[in-house]
């Protein structure tokens, strides 16, 4: 496709559920980043791959938070047991080599109940 | 850690006033700086960047200079537009090139601006 395309759009999950959202980036984007959105707020990072590598993982703020890139293509972010806190939007971006313009998909707006 | 912000909103102007919009940041690193813009109902997307000292920005009439002495990043356009309405996102990459190479973004909090006609 032309741009970074998350699924689904739209997620509504009952209290310790699991939940995967996918991500898929731009054809032949080495780069990878997930972000959080709080409403009313700015995106705040969670996660980074180069590749199928994850360099680094420093913004999931808990353990119940995984994502992976097994491929190098496609990337999904895992979250156990939700909480009510998890709500949010969840952003994912990708960009060609570090330090190049990241793309922003839609977003995927998970509401915990 | 890096930081970022920008003036609170929402910011109300009538068709063709000027607009600024303050952004200030804290970085350990030397930052690229951006400007992001998200339109009702779309997905972010970058409005301009600066990668060093006095560069400046600018894309859709909108300008932003990379002021290293006052660790600023103010967004301005001179004319704006009912179609420029949206939620304006300040960012930085301080990517050091050490450790897991990261650069994700640091946003700051976002700027609503509504532009009445």
């Amino acid at each position: 496709g032309a741009g970074v395309s998350q699924s689904p759009r739209y997620k509504v999950a009952k209290r310790g559920q699991d939940v995967a959202l996918r991500c898929d980036p731009i054809s032949g984007h080495v780069s990878l980043f997930w972000y959080q959105q709080a409403l009313g707020q700015g995106p705040e990072f969670l996660t980074y791959f180069q590749n199928e590598a994850q360099l680094d993982k420093s913004g999931l703020p808990s353990d119940r938070f995984f994502a992976e890139r097994p491929e190098g293509s496609v990337s999904t972010l895992k979250i156990q047991r939700t909480q009510q806190e998890d709500s949010a939007v969840y952003l994912c971006a990708s960009s060609l080599p570090s330090g190049s313009e990241q793309f922003f998909g839609p977003g995927t707006r998970l509401t915990v109940l | 850690g890096d930081s970022v912000t920008q003036m609170e909103g929402p910011v109300t102007l009538s068709e063709e006033a000027f607009l600024t919009i303050n952004c200030t940041y804290t970085a350990t690193g030397y930052p690229s700086l951006f400007w992001y813009v998200q339109y009702p109902g779309e997905g972010l997307q970058l409005l301009l960047k600066a990668t060093k000292a006095d560069d400046k920005g600018s894309n859709k009439g909108f300008e932003a200079t990379y002021r290293k002495e006052t660790t600023s990043f103010h967004l301005e356009k001179g004319s704006v537009q009912v179609s420029d309405s949206a939620v304006y996102f300040c960012a930085l990459s301080d990517w050091s090139g050490s450790g897991g190479g990261a650069d994700g973004l640091t946003f700051g909090k976002g700027t609503h601006l509504i532009i009445q006609p």
